[in-house]
């Protein structure tokens, strides 16, 4: 099973505005709307950020936000705070093996 | 408000099976959601083991398939993981989680994220 491709490590300073993207194929992110990222502190479980590309759950800042073009899904933080420095992680709805995450992007706040 | 909590031994040695539970709180698991479960060796990223419907509908990653068993005990509101012929690759901080369900013409199957999750137990497999 491959994973998603993410970068491993991004970088931005505070106030500032980054992307991460996360690519797969037409058996997942290209064929489905259902791509979801996570944020995930040192020694926490994941939070949801983003599902269904772009929709987010109750309670998530909307300095983070999502987008698909063709086989890769995008993840945008705006206004970069120091509390965003954690790993990121997408994952997709996949017909071959039910569903896949990346391998993950540290973010580090400068 | 629902809780997840995952339980269980610790330290497994190699070869043996990992056993599992995750206590749902606040939230009947007899509902229209799937319930799963997801590992992170230290140090690394998020894999997917596998989720399951009160109905018994389960889905596994293809790569632990031959090695999986996931259960629910309706009656204690619980889920539970067994993975068996364990090896070091095999250690990892294990997560429950809950799955919206996907609806289509005729099957359903869990969509692909997860919320909430519980807090995770590290599982070390060594001698």
């Amino acid at each position: 099973q491959s994973a998603l491709t993410q970068p491993a490590s991004v970088s931005g300073s505070p106030g500032q505005s980054i992307t991460i993207s996360c690519t797969g194929t037409s058996t997942d992110v290209g064929n489905y709307n259902y791509v979801s990222w996570y944020q995930q502190h040192p020694g926490k479980a994941p939070k949801l950020l983003i599902y269904d590309v772009s929709d987010r759950p109750s309670g998530v800042s909307d300095r983070f936000s999502g987008s698909k073009s063709g086989n890769t899904a995008s993840l945008s933080i705006s206004g970069l705070q120091a509390e965003d420095e954690a790993d990121y992680y997408c994952n997709s709805y996949s017909s071959s093996t039910t569903l896949v995450f990346g391998g993950g992007t540290k973010l580090t706040v400068l | 408000q629902v809780q997840l909590q995952e339980s269980g031994p610790g330290l497994v040695r190699p070869s043996e099976t990992l056993s599992l539970t995750c206590t749902v709180s606040g939230y009947s698991i007899i509902s229209s959601y799937y319930w799963g479960w997801i590992r992170q060796p230290p140090g690394k990223g998020l894999e997917w083991i596998g989720s399951m419907y009160h109905s018994g509908s389960t889905f596994y990653n293809p790569s632990l398939q031959s090695r999986v068993t996931i259960s629910m005990d309706t009656s204690k509101n619980q889920l539970s993981l067994k993975l068996n012929s364990v090896a070091a690759a095999d250690t990892a901080v294990y997560y429950c989680a809950r799955a919206p369900m996907l609806l289509g013409s005729g099957w359903y199957s869990p969509k692909n994220w997860f919320d909430p999750w519980g807090q995770g137990t590290l599982v070390t497999v060594s001698s």
